[in-house]
């Protein structure tokens, strides 16, 4: 069983372009979680998906923010208009079931906006 | 809502010695815990989980940790330490639903030779 991937892993990028992530998640898995790591902290929740439906946003993701799942496989992440601030790590994980369950995570992106 | 305190930023510790990793939750409901352990430049890999049952569990690499719930704490240890094991480490709590982790700020482990 391959692991999430995440493309591209790494992201340099000059502030005011959009930027697109995509995450590939474990075969079969139907929950797929975005987070965001800045240095030195924790990974703080985005959003996350049931399928291809988004059921929650954290109030994190401004309106410059998307994130869809079509067709409940892959998920991309895009920013819009990116500032300095956005500079950080975006991990994706995926988890095989509803309810409490352990999730798997990718590599993640790097992102760097200059 | 959950959140999670780790009160160590830094522990160095001796190739050989024991480890012990603090990990405080604050959550509602019935807690659903986690350690994970990042590798520089890596994603997070998951050393225990903590769903119900027997209060003490093992994990990988030789890890454990216990869930106290008089003191809202799941404490990670391990007897022995080996320079490899020079990581940061996140503890996290889970909902019911399964909906998200709630992270801890991590401790980032130093291993002395």
């Amino acid at each position: 069983d391959t692991g999430v991937s995440q493309d591209p892993r790494h992201k340099i990028t000059k502030r005011g372009q959009n930027v697109t992530f995509r995450c590939d998640p474990i075969s079969e898995h139907n929950r797929l979680y975005w987070y965001r790591q800045t240095l030195g902290q924790g990974p703080e929740f985005l959003t996350y998906f049931q399928n291809e439906a988004q059921l929650e946003k954290s109030r994190l993701l401004s309106d410059r923010f998307s994130a869809e799942r079509p067709k409940g496989s892959f998920s991309t992440l895009e920013i819009q208009r990116t500032e300095q601030g956005d500079s950080a790590m975006y991990l994706c994980a995926s988890s095989p079931r509803t309810g409490p369950d352990t999730q798997y995570f990718g590599p993640g992106t790097r992102l760097t906006v200059l | 809502a959950q959140s999670v305190t780790q009160p160590d930023i830094h522990i160095t510790v001796s190739e050989g010695a024991s480890l012990e990793l603090r990990c405080n939750y604050s959550y509602g409901a019935t807690p659903y815990l986690f350690w994970y352990v990042q590798s520089p430049g890596q994603g997070l890999q998951l050393l225990l989980k903590y769903f119900s049952g027997d209060t003490l569990v093992q994990g990988i690499k030789g890890f454990e940790a216990e869930f106290k719930r008089s003191q809202s704490s799941f404490n990670l240890r391990k007897p022995s330490v080996h320079w490899s094991d020079a990581a940061e480490y996140f503890c996290a709590v889970g909902d019911a639903a399964g909906n998200k982790l709630t992270f801890g700020g991590g401790t980032r482990v130093l291993v002395k030779p």
